[in-house]
């Protein structure tokens, strides 16, 4: 098994832009999908393939890569970002999240 | 719309069994992979187990390995989880997704307590 390990909070304020890294070994050669979470709901997948938007995502959301360390970055982000964010990538028979990351716009 | 909706959920003691439902609609069930992740209360998400399209290949988390299995009805449109000898530390919300992780049900709450 591996593991993926992210920073528990990170706070920015309105406007402002937020970056969240998740690192681990695994992701030097597989791909990082990134999910959101608000209280009470269900995920939503935000980045995959490390980089890739899927439609209806807003543009201020982006992904990058290098090394073991993928990067999620919220350009100007907004109160109604606030929430949970999740790593995740699959290796062999493995799939494993991240710890996750509280992020707060405040 | 694609749409996924679990099932079967609620209170069971410790060492007995439950079984969760999934049921998928809106894209061609039987050409895809299927996920179960599960989320303990106030915790992060954990993956539980995939199964391919087919159910020729089913992979599980250590955590879970030997007690719960994964399957599927494609007759039904319809993903499973048998859960055996629950412990309380696996009480969680478990969420069926499609295998690209894009779709996710709602989520449906298990809970092992004497």
């Amino acid at each position: 098994s591996y593991e993926l390990t992210q920073p528990s909070s990170v706070s920015v304020s309105p406007g402002q832009t937020a970056r969240i890294t998740c690192s681990g070994d695994v992701l030097a050669k597989k791909y990082a999908r990134w999910f959101q979470q608000k209280p009470g709901q269900a995920p939503v997948l935000v980045i995959y393939k490390d980089s890739e938007r899927p439609s209806g995502i807003p543009e201020r959301f982006s992904g990058s890569s290098s090394g073991t360390t993928v990067t999620l970055t919220i350009s100007g982000a907004q109160v109604e970002d606030e929430a949970d964010y999740y790593c995740y990538s699959a290796a062999d028979n493995n799939r494993v999240f991240g710890g996750g990351t509280k992020l707060t716009v405040l | 719309q694609v749409q996924l909706v679990e099932s079967g959920g609620g209170v069971v003691q410790p060492g007995r069994s439950l079984r969760l439902s999934c049921a998928a609609s809106g894209f061609t069930f039987s050409s895809y992979g299927m996920h179960w992740v599960r989320q303990a209360p106030g915790k992060g998400l954990e993956w539980v187990a995939v199964i391919s399209y087919d159910g020729s290949n089913k992979y599980y988390a250590d955590s879970v390995k030997g007690r719960f299995t994964i399957s599927r009805d494609n007759s039904k449109n319809t993903l499973y989880l048998q859960m055996n000898s629950l412990r309380a530390e696996d009480t969680a919300v478990y969420y069926c997704a499609k295998d690209d992780l894009l779709v996710w049900g709602q989520g449906t709450l298990v809970t092992v307590s004497s």
